[in-house]
């Protein structure tokens, strides 16, 4: 079956760095786009912007320009979300969604706290 | 941006009765998403392309709508709907979803 497996919690301090990873199983991982979903805790999703996961070329939303990066291991299926001079307001719940968003990554909380 | 405003905020209703939830584009958009989501959970997609019901959501939900106005129908509240749900477009870069509407059970 599909899923989408990511990495686990992270405590961070601010200006710290995190790599956050989003494993897919289940089809041909180069079939289709994987995207990225910031949820504040107890707020709602804000889109952060994809990669095409043939040819590797991401695209940000402006809020996520700058620190944020997304990267492919394609021969490991997986997508990593890399995001660098944390800042408090990072913290939150971070998704991996594939196919159209039909399938979701079970979150990975960051926290930046010093 | 396109942005989606959700209402009501904040609903309950009883087992049986029928909910209707509303999303208004700030812009014309060709399609709108739906996705339920628990507390504790990742969200779930619903309603695909409108009116497009996603594989295993069961048919008392339903999706209308066209242009700016779209709405998320439950047709009999269950106790296992109350949840938050998203309205989401993608017609326009970048995508936006709407803020939520927190739906309980009486």
């Amino acid at each position: 079956q599909i899923q989408l497996v990511q990495s686990g919690p992270e405590l961070k301090k601010p200006g710290e760095s995190v790599k956050i990873s989003c494993k897919a199983s289940g089809y041909t991982f180069t079939d289709y786009a994987m995207h990225w979903v910031k949820q504040v805790p107890g707020k709602g999703l804000k889109w952060m912007g994809w990669i095409n996961t043939y040819t590797g070329k991401p695209t940000y939303a402006d809020d996520f320009k700058g620190r944020f990066v997304f990267s492919l291991e394609a021969s490991a299926s997986t997508a990593n979300l890399q995001i660098s001079n944390l800042k408090n307001e990072d913290t939150a719940n971070v998704f991996c969604a594939s196919q159209g968003f039909a399938y979701w990554g079970q979150g990975t909380l960051v926290t930046v706290s010093s | 941006e396109i942005v989606l405003t959700q209402s009501p905020t904040t609903t309950a209703a009883s087992p049986g009765e029928k909910v209707t939830i509303t999303c208004l584009a700030s812009s014309s958009v060709s399609n709108m998403y739906w996705y339920q989501q628990k507390s504790g959970a990742s969200p779930k997609l619903l309603i695909y392309s409108t009116s497009s019901l996603a594989s295993g959501v069961p048919d008392r939900f339903s999706g209308s709508g066209s242009g700016t106005s779209y709405s998320l129908t439950i047709n009999t509240m269950e106790a296992e709907d109350a949840a938050t749900y998203y309205c989401q477009q993608w017609s326009s870069n970048p995508i936006t979803f709407g803020s939520g509407t927190k739906l309980e059970i009486k």
